[in-house]
């Protein structure tokens, strides 16, 4: 009964590069949820997405970041030209349903920009 | 706007107890208590869902009082497992989003 997998768990880019952030979900969950946590911080929501649908992209920063949750595969969270100010853990979860359903997390992507 | 917990931090002995609080400025649907270590995961601990209920998982307890906005959670005769940040993370009725507290870290000494 595999949980919710996050993949790389560490990722280093170079200032400008792209990094893809992939999170499979607790099979037979369809809601996704992204966050970003940095050092000795609390978790801020980003976005909250269903199969093929963005529900809620509140948190996300309007450029360079983007998300999706395809009918197939895994939820990817893409950061374009990356900057140092992105480094930080990414942590994805995943619900069963909407309103009061618990969120179980993965083990996170450490992100590191050079 | 982020919850509000206190304290921000709190050091124990083994076997003292502890009480952390959640504090919202919006009205609350639920609230779910979590524990992280340090470099691992948010772990999930318990849900609240209606006002003034309480609830226990082994020596942890929690209640929530919808009234309030306010969530307070309970740790008996605390273990040094229970080290860790604790963050709540609310949810608002209609939202289906966590928002999620500023933590409190505690540390458990032997």
């Amino acid at each position: 009964n595999a949980g919710v997998m996050q993949n790389p768990r560490h990722l280093v880019r170079r200032r400008g590069q792209e990094a893809r952030l992939r999170c499979s979900p607790v099979k037979g969950h369809s809601h996704v949820y992204w966050y970003r946590q940095l050092p000795e911080e609390g978790l801020k929501f980003m976005v909250y997405l269903q199969k093929e649908n963005i529900i809620d992209e509140s948190g996300m920063p309007k450029e360079r970041f983007s998300a999706e949750f395809p009918k197939e595969g895994p939820s990817i969270l893409r950061i374009q030209q990356v900057v140092r100010g992105d480094s930080a853990a990414y942590f994805c979860a995943s619900s069963p349903g909407q309103g009061g359903n618990i969120q179980y997390f993965g083990a996170g992507t450490r992100l590191s920009v050079l | 706007q982020q919850p509000v917990q206190s304290p921000q931090a709190v050091i124990l002995r083994e076997g003292e107890d502890a009480v952390i609080n959640c504090s919202s400025s919006k009205a609350l649907y639920s609230v779910h208590w979590y524990r992280q270590k340090h470099g691992e995961a948010p772990v999930f601990l318990m849900i609240l869902l209606k006002g003034g209920e309480q609830k226990g998982h082994e020596k942890i307890s929690a209640s929530f009082n919808e009234k309030k906005q306010q969530s307070s959670l309970y740790l008996t005769a605390s273990q040094l497992s229970y080290s860790g940040t604790y963050f709540c993370g609310t949810e608002s009725r209609g939202t289906y989003k966590y928002i999620f507290g500023t933590g409190t870290r505690l540390k458990v000494l032997a």
